[in-house]
């Protein structure tokens, strides 16, 4: 199938801080991705769809201004977490498809991130 | 917006046994049902799907079955073995271009 590649996997950071993770298709061209968050034995939140030389689209009750969604090629997406604080802590995983009219995603590794 | 609602949240079954898990959707223009396994700490992967044209589908031990009227749709597992234990994840879409919603999962355990 399909790779989507997440980096880091991990991150600790201090509160008021930035991070920013990256996704990126390896072996395909993706248009779209999504960008959802799990939190411990929790679904996954779609949190918004990355749209390839576009603006993100949020879902409604995520702050646009606190996760900065980047999509600036068709095989790398970022989600720069702004000012950070503790309860910005979870899972971020972000996924894609591999091409039009495909209906499964894949998805990344994830990232966890800490905020002390 | 769409709501995907899930249940049992866990669910627990005898080795060999047959599990079902059930889902809801709310949106009655949705049209792709995709299940999703997720073993503890590695990502979600897809294990079958189904669209509103079909009203069941099945891949070995696995099956989905579409009820479009009721706007619902389930998981069979027969035959069930240790390395089906895993949250499962239901979900739905208006498309294949579409964002995808996710029920709230199900923590399948599998009993020897």
């Amino acid at each position: 199938g399909a790779v989507v590649s997440q980096h880091p996997s991990w991150v600790i950071c201090k509160s008021g801080t930035s991070v920013k993770i990256e996704c990126r298709s390896l072996d395909f061209q993706a248009t779209t991705m999504f960008w959802y968050r799990q939190f411990p034995k929790q679904s996954l939140m779609l949190m918004a769809t990355s749209n390839e030389g576009s603006k993100a689209t949020y879902e409604q009750g995520v702050e646009k201004d606190k996760f900065l969604i980047n999509h600036a090629s068709l095989t790398l997406s970022t989600l720069t977490v702004t000012s950070a604080h503790p309860e910005d802590s979870s899972f971020y995983i972000c996924s894609a498809r591999a091409g039009a009219g495909t209906g499964e995603l894949f998805f990344g590794e994830g990232s966890r991130l800490t905020v002390l | 917006g769409e709501n995907v609602e899930q249940h049992p949240s866990t669910l627990s079954v005898q080795e060999g046994d047959s599990a079902v898990i059930k889902c809801t959707y709310s949106d009655s223009a949705s049209n792709y049902f995709p299940w999703y396994k997720q073993e503890l700490g590695k990502r979600p992967q897809l294990i079958i799907d189904i669209r509103s044209n079909v009203g069941e589908k099945k891949d070995q031990r696995i099956a989905v079955t579409l009820n479009k009227t009721a706007k619902h749709f389930s998981l069979h597992i027969t035959e069930t073995q240790p390395e089906d234990s895993a949250v499962y994840f239901c979900a739905a879409s208006k498309g294949s271009a579409s964002k995808i919603i996710f029920g709230s999962g199900t923590r399948l355990s599998i009993r020897p």
